[in-house]
C-alpha cells in the first residue's frame, strides 16, 4: 500500500529555521497532524491542520498544506536545542476511521 | 497529560516465552491502540479496540493477540515471543471530541521489549 513519506534526518543550526516535509496519501483526509517524540518518551500532538486550510501558524510553528500535491510541511522558526526530537506526520487511515497512519519520522538535530 | 500507564516499561525475555503488556487509562476513552516503533519503520499499528471486547487487527498483527475486558485496560499478548518482536511498544487512546476535537491520539510512554 501507499505510505506517508518523510525524510529521515534533518540537521540545522540553532536559531535557523527548520522545514520538515511530508507526502501523504489520502486526499480526503479531514485533518493532518504533526506529532513530536522526545527521546525516551511517547508521541505528543504538536499541531494539526484542517484540510480546508492552506496554512496554520502557531507561535514558532507554521504548517503548510498543498492538497493538490498531497504535501504537508512543518516549519519551525528560530530552532532551539529543545526542538531536537523526532517529528511524525500522520493522517487518518480511512473514511470515518479513528486510526492514524504515521510516517517513519524525521529526526531533527539542532547544532548549538 | 493523558492518564495512560504502560507496564512493564522494560522487559527482557527469551524466545518462545509468552509476554503480556498492559495499557491502563483513566480517561474513559473508547478507542485504544497498540503500535510498535522500529528504526526505519516508524510506527505501525498492531491491534486496536473500539470498545469493551471489540477489537480488530492492524497492519502488523501476526504473532500478537489483544484483549479488552474493561474500558480502562487493553492487553497485548505475544504468545511465543520471537527476536523480530524486539521493539518499543506504544499504547494510544482516543475519543472523538476530546483534546483538539480532531480525533487525536494520546500516547503512553512506551514499553521496551527485548527478546533474546
Amino acid at each position: 500500500g501507499e505510505d506517508v513519506e518523510q525524510s529521515l534526518f534533518l540537521s540545522v543550526r540553532e536559531g535557523d529555521s527548520s522545514v520538515i516535509n511530508c507526502t501523504y496519501t489520502d486526499s480526503s483526509s479531514t485533518y493532518l497532524y504533526w506529532y513530536k517524540q522526545e527521546p525516551g518518551a511517547g508521541l505528543q500532538l504538536l499541531t494539526y491542520i484542517f484540510s480546508n486550510m492552506d496554512m496554520k501558524q502557531d507561535q514558532r510553528l507554521t504548517v503548510l498544506l498543498n492538497k493538490k500535491d498531497k504535501h504537508l510541511s512543518l516549519r519551525i522558526a528560530d530552532t532551539q536545542t529543545g526542538d531536537s526530537a523526532i517529528y511524525f506526520c500522520a493522517e487518518p487511515s480511512g473514511a470515518g476511521s479513528y486510526q492514524l497512519t504515521f510516517g517513519k519520522g524525521t529526526k531533527l538535530s539542532v547544532i548549538p | 497529560d493523558a492518564g495512560i500507564t504502560q507496564s512493564p516499561r522494560h522487559k527482557v525475555t527469551e524466545t518462545g516465552t509468552p509476554v503480556t503488556l498492559r495499557c491502563h487509562q483513566t480517561e474513559n476513552h473508547r478507542y485504544m491502540y497498540w503500535y510498535r516503533q522500529d528504526p526505519g519503520h516508524g510506527l505501525r499499528l498492531i491491534h486496536y479496540s473500539y470498545g469493551v471486547k471489540d477489537t480488530d487487527k492492524g497492519e502488523v498483527s501476526d504473532g500478537y493477540s489483544v484483549s479488552r475486558s474493561k474500558t480502562e485496560d487493553f492487553l497485548l499478548t505475544l504468545e511465543s515471543a520471537t527476536s523480530s518482536q524486539t521493539s518499543v511498544y506504544f499504547c494510544a487512546i482516543s475519543e472523538p471530541g476530546r483534546g483538539s476535537g480532531t480525533g487525536e491520539l494520546f500516547f503512553g510512554e512506551g514499553s521496551r521489549l527485548t527478546v533474546l
